[in-house]
């Protein structure tokens, strides 16, 4: 079956340290995004990818990086700069090109102790 | 820049029931579309229905359909024969040429009651 995968989907992090959360897709999607969740604000952009080896900042990038190594797959990477981590996120792929449906992965419950 | 506003926090509606959710949002852009998602408790996002702004016919999927409504803006979803698996979280979204992104609306949280 094709889809999008997250792992894991708990995450706990002690303060001051980075933490990588995976994000696979075997739809042949050029394009990937990370959103995050938080409670009352929908979902905010983090980073987004159009094609391998190419990315961009999204609405809330600090605190963040990415990578984009391979076609299906655009990890993230929550440093230790980033205030507040504690968050649901969410990856999603979709077809490149304007307004296209964006399938969304299982998402990660990252909690920071 | 994109906005999209959900003014309704939290609504319920009883089984077999019809109930609409409201949405707006504001573009300088001409071309554009819009969706709406659901997010069940499973938390998996779940593409409702896609409207393409130069479609002046709004789309509809199922009990789903839309009130597209271009000159003001208004984007809303109306579900008919409410199902019990229809609650859910419901995300209004917008996107552009230009920005390359969904812009998400802060939600509506339908619960559908026996």
């Amino acid at each position: 079956d094709g889809g999008i995968t997250q792992s894991p989907k708990y995450l706990f992090r002690k303060e001051g340290q980075n933490v990588t959360l995976s994000c696979e897709q075997n739809l042949n999607h050029d394009a990937m995004y990370w959103y995050r969740q938080d409670p009352g604000q929908g979902l905010r952009l983090i980073y987004y990818s159009q094609i391998v080896n190419d990315f961009q900042k999204g609405d809330i990038a600090e605190g963040y990086s990415v990578s984009r190594e391979k076609k299906e797959s655009f990890p993230l990477t929550v440093t230790s700069t980033q205030k507040n981590p504690t968050a649901f996120y969410l990856c999603a792929s979709s077809i490149a090109g304007g307004g296209r449906e964006q399938f969304f992965g299982p998402g990660t419950r990252l909690t920071v102790l | 820049a994109q906005t999209v506003t959900q003014s309704q926090p939290e609504m319920s509606v009883q089984e077999a029931e019809t109930v609409t959710l409201s949405c707006t949002y504001d573009t300088s852009e001409s071309n554009y579309y819009l969706f709406w998602y659901k997010q069940p408790p499973s938390r998996q996002m779940i593409l409702v229905i896609r409207q393409e702004a130069y479609k002046q016919q709004n789309a509809t999927e199922n009990r789903f359909s839309v009130n597209f409504q271009k000159a003001a803006k208004s984007f809303s979803l109306k579900i008919s024969d409410s199902q019990l698996g229809d609650t859910a979280m419901y995300f209004c979204a917008s996107y552009t040429g230009t920005a390359s992104k969904l812009t998400f609306g802060t939600g509506t949280r339908l619960q559908v009651t026996l």
